[in-house]
């Protein structure tokens, strides 16, 4: 099946600096990539995804950027503000099969 | 448009009771996924149905669990004499076109075994 990894698990960065998460997949013929954000007690929400066929996708402060060869993608955060704090998990679907594996997730705190 | 709907939003059971959880998808969607969350933990899939056909169980533990999503009403998930390791959010997705379109979460349903 599919195999999704995302690092790191736990990320601070004080309020204005950047955030970078990254996600390997194993199924080469996956073709589509979000991230979700979710709060405390909270739903997972979409806020950005990507396409296969392009690579970089941006979102005011939130951007994804996707590298096929490699077969990994990355979330990133410009200017961070408190309120981008939570816990942040990538996705791939396992097209060869019927499931959207998620990443174990990463919690990000931001300073003020 | 209503989003994903799940009830009961929080469900306490002893062991050995039944618990059933219920996700209306969005209208129009025709997928529905069963996602279980431990505290701290990540998503973790349990199940893949369309209307009246369960499509993947590989995730869903073979005794006890179980899920169906009939031609008429929600998609149920149901968990016969719970134990305490059962406890946890059970998220429901929808989502209007297979592996690639976009999943819309409910609010989870949070099942707490005493």
């Amino acid at each position: 099946g599919e195999n999704v990894e995302q690092h790191p698990s736990t990320l601070s960065v004080q309020e204005g600096d950047s955030a970078v998460i990254k996600c390997t997949y194993s199924d080469s013929a996956s073709n589509y990539f979000p991230w979700y954000k979710q709060e405390l007690g909270k739903r997972p929400q979409l806020i950005i995804d990507i396409r296969s066929n392009v690579g970089e996708k941006k979102d005011q402060r939130i951007a994804v950027t996707l590298n096929k060869t490699a077969k990994h993608f990355s979330l990133h955060i410009t200017e961070t503000q408190p309120e981008d704090s939570a816990v942040y998990f990538c996705a791939a679907p396992f097209v060869s099969g019927n499931q959207f594996y998620f990443g174990t997730g990463t919690s990000l705190t931001v300073i003020p | 448009n209503a989003g994903v709907m799940q009830n009961p939003r929080h469900l306490v059971r002893r062991r050995g009771q039944e618990a059933r959880l219920r996700c209306s998808p969005m209208k129009g969607h025709s997928h529905v996924y069963w996602y279980r969350q431990l505290p701290e933990e990540g998503l973790k899939f349990m199940v893949y149905l369309q209307k009246e056909n369960i499509i993947d169980e590989s995730g869903m533990p073979k005794e006890r669990f179980s899920a169906e999503f009939p031609k008429e009403g929600p998609s149920i998930l149901r968990i016969q004499q719970v134990v305490r390791g059962d406890s946890a959010a059970y998220f429901c997705a929808s989502s209007p076109n297979q592996r690639t379109g976009e999943l819309f979460f409910g609010e989870g349903s949070r099942l707490t075994v005493l």
